[in-house]
């Protein structure tokens, strides 16, 4: 079965952990991303990466970090410098023959407590 | 200028009926248009999507209506059903890297929650 998939589905956290999401992909697709979804807000852009070892900020990166070891895993870290942390968190990947296709995870959601 | 606006926010059709999501954008360097469906508690899925140097493409049930010059396009969802009740977002793609890289950004619209009544 090819896709992506994110662990856990449900996260809870207390206030000051950091916690970390897990988003692995077997489509062999280069590059990968983390978008955050808030109610009414649509989809933010919080990392991208396009290669291992590479990866670049996106529009809400602050409180956030990324890795890209390996080509099919680009794990999200949500720090205690995140002041908002409660969303539902959605990884995504693209293929190089069809970068403008992306592909989603079915999301995680954390809820700080 | 990186800005997608939506509307409406929310949108009730009988079964049966057209339904049109409307979508406004101000950066002319964007050259891809896509729409994704959402349902609850899933990841959004591409739905249908459409280059500026088109000006309709039709799938199924489901039109993208593109101006290029108003810089706005719609989705058009004919014979609604409530199958289709979902959250519907427009996007619009921005080059992160020169031609031959990997990897587009997108720029979201915040959504439009569907309800097709039966």
């Amino acid at each position: 079965d090819g896709g992506i998939t994110q662990s856990p589905k449900y996260l809870f956290r207390k206030e000051g952990q950091n916690v970390t999401l897990s988003c692995e992909q077997n489509l062999n697709h280069d590059a990968m991303y983390w978008y955050r979804q808030d109610p009414g807000q649509g989809l933010r852009l919080i990392y991208y990466s396009q290669i291992v070892n590479d990866f670049q900020k996106g529009d809400i990166a602050e409180g956030y970090s990324v890795s890209r070891e390996k080509k099919e895993s680009f794990p999200l870290t949500v720090t205690s410098a995140q002041k908002n942390p409660t969303a539902f968190y959605l990884c995504a990947s693209s293929s190089h023959r069809t970068p403008l296709t992306q592909y989603f995870g079915p999301g995680t959601r954390l809820t700080v407590l | 200028q990186q800005q997608v606006k939506q509307s409406p926010q929310s949108l009730i059709v009988q079964k049966g009926g057209i339904s049109i999501i409307n979508c406004a954008y101000e950066n002319t360097a964007f050259d891809y248009f896509p729409w994704y469906q959402q349902f609850p508690g899933k990841g959004p899925a591409l739905l249908i999507a459409i280059r500026p140097d088109v000006s309709e493409k039709k799938e199924g049930r489901f039109t993208i209506s593109f101006n290029k010059s108003a810089k706005q396009f719609s989705l058009h969802i004919m014979d609604s059903q409530p199958g289709d009740s979902a959250t519907y977002f427009c996007a619009a793609s921005k080059k992160m890297l020169p031609d031959g890289q990997a990897g587009t950004a997108l720029i979201f619209g915040k959504g439009t929650t569907l309800s097709v009544s039966s």
